[in-house]
């Protein structure tokens, strides 16, 4: 069975410092993956995706996060964080052949300090 | 708007009482999923339907949970003889391309239910 793991379940950062989220999955079929926020009040919404192409993708509001292959990671990033990135957020995978179900880590709770 | 609505928003109940979750997805959108949500705790999938049919309902818990989807449109959940673990934030969510993958899934707000 397919798992995720978020590492870090809160995080507090003062505006302007760089974040970096770590995620690891375990499936050894092809996957893909996403990460998508939860602002405080609202709805889950897609940050950013992969599924192919260049391991480095953008995403909305400046995040980007990398796929390493070899280290079954997908760890979110943005060199400098606002308060307004305050939210929750949450790394998923599915099967890209098979199950097409997300699986989420629990999350990881930013707190963006002003 | 035109994202995925679900009702009621809130919903608390006496243990033993049924209850019934309902999801409309995006316009257009072929698949749908449950899943729920603890306090505390990731989302865990419950059940996926590609159109009216359910390939995937590995993740209903008991026999007291079980889900309907009419056409490619409206989806219920229905959760029998509700126990205190059913408390829970129940999201439905939806994607486009039947069959592709990789396609997001866009979520509802969730209904937020409580068993006394």
């Amino acid at each position: 069975a397919q798992s995720v793991s978020q590492h870090n379940h809160h995080v507090i950062l003062s505006e302007a410092a760089s974040l970096e989220l770590g995620c690891n999955y375990s499936y050894g079929g092809t996957v893909n993956l996403f990460w998508y926020v939860q602002y405080p009040g609202q709805h889950l919404q897609l940050l950013l995706k992969y599924f192919s192409g260049d391991p480095l993708v953008k995403g909305i509001k400046g995040f980007e996060a990398e796929f390493i292959k070899s280290k079954f990671s997908f760890n979110l990033r943005k060199p400098s964080v606002q308060w307004s990135d305050t939210a929750e957020y949450f790394c998923a995978v599915n099967q890209r052949a098979g199950r097409r179900a997300l699986t989420f880590g629990s999350g990881t709770r930013l707190q963006v300090q002003p | 708007g035109a994202g995925v609505s679900q009702s009621p928003s809130n919903k608390v109940t006496e243990k033993g009482k049924d209850v019934e979750l309902r999801c409309d997805p995006i316009s257009g959108h072929t698949a749908l999923y449950w899943y729920r949500q603890r306090l505390g705790q990731g989302l865990e999938f419950l059940i996926y339907f590609q159109g009216n049919s359910a390939p995937d309902k590995s993740g209903l818990p008991s026999d007291r949970f079980s889900a309907e989807r009419t056409g490619e449109s409206v989806s219920t959940l229905t959760i029998q003889r509700t126990q205190q673990e059913d408390s829970a934030v129940y999201l439905c969510a939806s994607s486009f391309r039947l069959g592709q993958s990789m396609e997001p899934q866009h979520f509802g707000d969730g209904t937020r239910l409580s068993i006394l």
